[in-house]
């Protein structure tokens, strides 16, 4: 069984400041997906990585897939309150087997 | 631009009784992929479908089964309901035919309440 370990679970920053998520695993995937997710909402795509070492950026935020494919994270520069959510990452195995298995998820506060 | 479609948005039920969920994907995805989200959990993998066969199976009950018809909509239906299965069920779909089966969309979920 694949698993990935997301962290922090939480974290509550002010206005203005950095933060990185990373989301790590012993299991290579083919894909790495972001996803933001609002209470009681569907996850919403951020971005899909699908190549080792591979970086995209989303206006202020980035994400980077790990050379080895096991572990990728997600920075976001200069936060917003409009940033506050709940920030899951998902990867798939690969082959024809396209289903995710998802990070626990983290919280994000940014205070005014 | 269209995004998965999924029906009912919320549903109650009784304890054993039955539920059937509807999903319409992205038009001209080929696959859709059943999730189930408990309360403080992540979305857990159930069942998907591609080009309307059965293509992985996750963790889904012997109670539930699944379909994808010709249109490719899919429908997750549920029986002798327990409380536990009470939770947000996602659909999502992707494209496998146009190269991007990894990259999946979600609707917007089902909040099932059994009682």
């Amino acid at each position: 069984t694949q698993l990935l370990e997301q962290s922090p679970q939480f974290l509550s920053i002010q206005e203005g400041e950095n933060l990185t998520v990373y989301c790590n695993s012993s299991s290579v995937f083919s894909s790495l997906q972001w996803y933001r997710q609002e209470p009681g909402e569907g996850p919403v795509l951020l971005v899909t990585v699908v190549t080792g070492g591979e970086v995209k950026k989303l206006k202020r935020l980035t994400f980077q897939f790990g050379d080895a494919r096991k572990d990728s994270s997600l920075h976001i520069t200069a936060a917003q309150p409009g940033d506050t959510g709940l920030y899951l990452c998902a990867g798939a195995s690969g082959g024809s087997n396209y289903k995710l298995t998802f990070g626990k998820g983290t919280l994000l506060t940014v205070n005014p | 631009a269209a995004g998965v479609i999924q029906s009912p948005r919320h549903l109650i039920k009784e304890k054993r009784e039955t539920a059937t969920l509807k999903c319409y994907p992205i038009p001209r995805h080929d696959t859709v992929y059943w999730y189930q989200q408990g309360p403080g959990q992540d979305p857990q993998f159930l069942i998907s479908f591609y080009e309307k066969m059965q293509s992985d199976k996750g963790s889904i009950p012997d109670r539930f089964s699944a379909q994808q018809f010709s249109d490719y909509h899919s429908e997750l239906n549920m029986s002798s309901l327990e409380l536990g299965d009470s939770a947000l069920y996602f659909c999502a779909s992707s494209s496998r035919t146009s190269g991007k089966g990894n990259t999946q969309y979600f609707g917007p979920g089902t909040r099932l309440t059994v009682l």
